[in-house]
């Protein structure tokens, strides 16, 4: 197993595009989370999955955004008519369970830059 | 809600020199666990060290080490030994034990290590 991957590593898109990352998180992971990071901050809470189960989504993902996770495997993050603000570094993690403390596994981010 | 607050954004230290990072946390909950993680200029977020609050010892691996206060919602790192390669962001985030489970980070201490 070689951890949570994260594709593309970088993504420049134009204002007003499309953009879709995707996650694929430990196989015996059945939490998924996104995270947002932007420029001098601590990553920001966006969503999570439980197996394929989207269970809690932040007051920051607005409506351009969607994630799934089909089968409780990998998961994409879908931004829709991207604007400047959302240029950030997008990151995924995944744990074993709830309850206890397994930890998170990161991957290494997408970094997205609108222009 | 949860906050978490880093009040050095910058931190250096000689190398072999010892430094300690401060973190303090606001909740009402009495189950949680706490974290410092690191994040090198590669980009992936790496777990330092964990601290269960019901725990009164305080974590240890290797040359890290906390000082745990309940009471006063501290959660403070040293690194003793300080080596070049501990250069990175520093991150003090907290978990609660139940529900989402969700990381709420703080907005991090850039550590430099002087040669």
């Amino acid at each position: 197993d070689t951890g949570v991957s994260q594709n593309p590593r970088h993504k420049i898109t134009k204002r007003g595009q499309n953009v879709t990352f995707r996650c694929d998180p430990i196989s015996e992971h059945n939490r998924l989370y996104w995270y947002r990071q932007t420029l001098g901050q601590g990553p920001e809470f966006l969503t999570y999955f439980q197996n394929e189960a989207q269970l809690e989504k932040s007051r920051l993902l607005s409506d351009r955004f969607s994630a799934e996770r089909p089968k409780g495997s990998f998961s994409t993050l879908e931004i829709q008519r991207t604007e400047q603000g959302d240029s950030a570094m997008y990151l995924c993690a995944s744990s074993l369970g709830a309850g206890q403390d397994y930890g998170y596994t990161f991957g290494s981010g997408t970094r997205l830059t609108v222009v | 809600a949860q906050t978490v607050t880093q009040s050095q954004p910058e931190m250096s230290v000689q190398e072999a020199e010892t430094v300690t990072l401060s973190c303090t946390y606001d909740t009402s909950e009495s189950d949680y666990y706490l974290f410092w993680y690191k994040q090198p200029p590669s980009r992936q977020m790496i777990l330092v060290i964990r601290q269960e609050a019901y725990k009164q010892q305080n974590a240890t691996e290797n040359r890290f080490s906390v000082n745990f206060q309940k009471a006063a919602k501290s959660f403070s790192l040293k690194i003793s030994d300080s080596q070049l390669g501990d250069a990175a962001m520093y991150f003090c985030a907290y978990r609660p034990n139940f529900g989402n489970e969700k990381l709420t980070f703080g907005t991090g201490t850039r550590l430099t290590i002087i040669p």
